[in-house]
């Protein structure tokens, strides 16, 4: 079954550290994007990424990088600049490099980022 | 600005109907999507409308009027399973604002 696939299911912090979160997807989707998730607040975008080796950034970019080498995977790491990393991290895609304003998104299961 | 706003929670009876409200506020706005999501896991797409009027697809329904900047999704003979976060999504000139999410919790 295609789909998207984010691991780990939960991920803990030193500080300090950088830690990646990983995203595959196997939709053959042109798309993918990164959002962050915290109690009472809507899903804000961190970066997103149109076509192989090329993104952009979103809302809330600092702290954190991405890259796109390929069009199946698109990974997030939380880097120590980012100081308060403890949220759910989604991952997901949309079909075509127009964006996601008019097309649904796909997303995958999350990853709970927590800090030691 | 750009602004989505949805009540915070709900909570209605099984097999009943409830109503959930979304108003937006988004410049070169595009079309409204709702998406479900169970606590942990990841939102499902419901539904996108771009045109005013009812969208119906078996127990929900999604409705749009752009002159008010308001949107409802319709959940009809309510089940235990329909206990999530309802995620209401405004598609603006280049990017998706999401609200908050209405915690819905269903009774017996």
């Amino acid at each position: 079954d295609g789909g998207i696939t984010q691991s780990p299911k939960y991920l803990f912090r030193k500080e300090g550290q950088n830690v990646t979160l990983s995203c595959e997807q196997n939709l053959n989707h042109d798309a993918m994007y990164w959002y962050r998730q915290d109690p009472g607040q809507g899903l804000r975008l961190i970066y997103y990424s149109q076509i192989v080796n090329d993104f952009q950034k979103g809302d809330i970019a600092e702290g954190y990088s991405v890259s796109r080498e390929k069009k199946e995977s698109f990974p997030l790491t939380v880097t120590s600049a980012q100081k308060n990393p403890t949220a759910f991290y989604l991952c997901a895609s949309s079909i075509s490099s127009r964006g996601a304003t008019n097309e649904k998104l796909f997303f995958g299961s999350g990853t709970q980022l927590s800090v030691l | 600005g750009q602004n989505i706003d949805q009540p915070t929670e709900m909570t209605a009876t099984e097999g009943a109907i409830v109503q959930i409200n979304c108003t937006y506020q988004t410049s070169g706005f595009n079309g409204l999507f709702w998406y479900q999501q169970h606590a942990g896991e990841a939102p499902t797409f419901l539904s996108y409308n771009v045109l005013d009027g009812l969208e119906e697809k078996g127990r929900f329904s999604s409705f749009l009027s752009r002159s008010k900047g308001y949107s409802y999704l319709l959940l009809k003979e309510l089940q235990m399973k329909d206990s999530a976060s309802y995620l209401c999504a405004g598609g603006a000139t280049n990017k998706l604002i999401f609200g908050t999410g209405t915690l819905l919790a269903v009774q017996p």
